[in-house]
Order: structure tokens, then sequence, then C-alpha cells
């Protein structure tokens, strides 16, 4: 069956350009979750949505990256005036449902690189 | 201090050791405990949930010491296959329920 997908699965861009990044959850499922994942490290939390609005976007870095998903399905992930230490693998998971022990089921990521 | 901490190892082990991972966390509100299991550029992918109790899923080994705040994972008879890398994961409470907190992970190399 269809999982999470994200596309472009790889972005190089300049320094201080926009990118949008994007992810299709699995269908049915009311949670979708963004982290980022540098080298080396495990996955670190950005912004959970539970159906359209963003339930938590405590783990966003700063004000140049923001997410939508305006009718609970795709979202995507906003980065402008991007800097080299945006690079990492960006991941985007769903779930079932948010607020209870339900498996996250995560796309393969958007490995931006800026140069 | 971070949320989820774990020996990056690596580790290599011949095919059919043993062999166990560690973790530690810091809140010790946690109630959801995971190990994940991520190949190389590749999306992690839930390997088992970690019960207050242990538990078991055939040759691997989950158990929690809530005490200690420590999470491990035993590898029975170590597989190629089971090359990878392992999270240590813990999920948030409260006002971050919705987050999963990651170890940066332990590295396991197995040889023939």
């Amino acid at each position: 069956g269809a999982g999470v997908s994200q596309t472009p699965s790889n972005k190089v861009t300049e320094k201080g350009k926009y990118v949008e990044l994007r992810c299709d959850p699995i269908s049915g499922h009311t949670a979708l979750y963004w982290y980022r994942q540098s080298l080396g490290q495990g996955p670190e939390f950005l912004i959970y949505f539970q159906g359209t609005g963003a339930a938590d976007d405590s783990g966003l870095p700063n004000d140049r990256f923001f997410a939508v998903r305006p009718e609970g399905s795709v979202s995507t992930l906003k980065i402008q005036r991007t800097e080299r230490g945006d690079s990492a693998v960006y991941l985007c998971a769903s779930s079932i449902r948010g607020r209870e022990n339900t498996e996250a089921f995560f796309g393969q990521g958007t490995r931006l690189t800026v140069v | 201090r971070k949320e989820v901490e774990q020996d990056p190892g690596p580790f290599n082990v011949p095919e059919g050791a043993t062999v166990a991972f560690n973790c530690t966390y810091s809140n010790s509100a946690s109630q959801s405990f995971f190990w994940y299991r991520q190949d190389c550029r590749k999306e992690p992918k839930l390997l088992m949930s970690v019960y207050s109790s242990g538990n078991e899923d055939g040759r691997f080994t989950a158990q929690l010491n809530r005490a200690s705040q420590y999470i491990s994972l035993l590898i029975r008879d170590s597989k190629l296959s089971d090359s990878a890398t392992y999270l240590c994961v813990v999920k948030g409470r409260g006002s971050t329920l919705g987050r999963l907190y990651f170890g940066r992970g332990t590295q396991l190399t197995v040889w023939p």
C-alpha cells in the first residue's frame, strides 16, 4: 500500500533561496509530523499537525521555517532565506491519531543541501 | 541535557553473536518507549515498542527500568541483515504528547 510520500527526494539550493518540501501522508492519517535529521544524529522534532492545525510548532528553529497543512492532508514545509546550516534530511511522518500510542510511519525524506 | 542519550557505537559483531544496546531518558514522567531501526540513507521504521514488564519479538528483547530511566535492546543470534542504526525513542507527555524524542542512534555492523 501507499506509504508516506515526500518530494523532492533531493534538493540542492543556493544560500538565501526559498525552498518548499512536500509531504503526502498515508490516507486517513490525521496526525502529521516534520523532523530534521543531521548526519550522525537522530531525528529532531520540528512541528506536529493534528488535522489542519499545528498542535505543536515549538520545534521550528526560527521564523525562517514555516509549515502548512491547509486541507488536513498534504503538508508543505517552507524555508526562507536558506542557510548552509539548514542542510539536513527533512523527514515527514504520519499516524492515525497523534494523541495515543500509535505508530508513526516515516517517509524517505528530502535531502536538502544548501550551497 | 538531551531527552534521550544513547551510545553511538559503532558495534561490530560476528554473525551469531548477542549484542545489547542501552539508552537513558531524562523525563521520569515518560510513559511510551520504542526502538526504531534505520538503514543507511533510509527512513526510521518501528522495530518494537518497549513495555514495563519487558517484551520479546523473536530474537529481539526490550527491557525498561523506570527507576533508572534506562531502556535496553538485546539482539540474539545476530544476522547480517541486522546491520543498521538502532534509535531509542521516547514519546512526549502533556504539552509535548505529539513528539517523539530520538536518541542519536547506535550503529551495528554484523560481519560474516
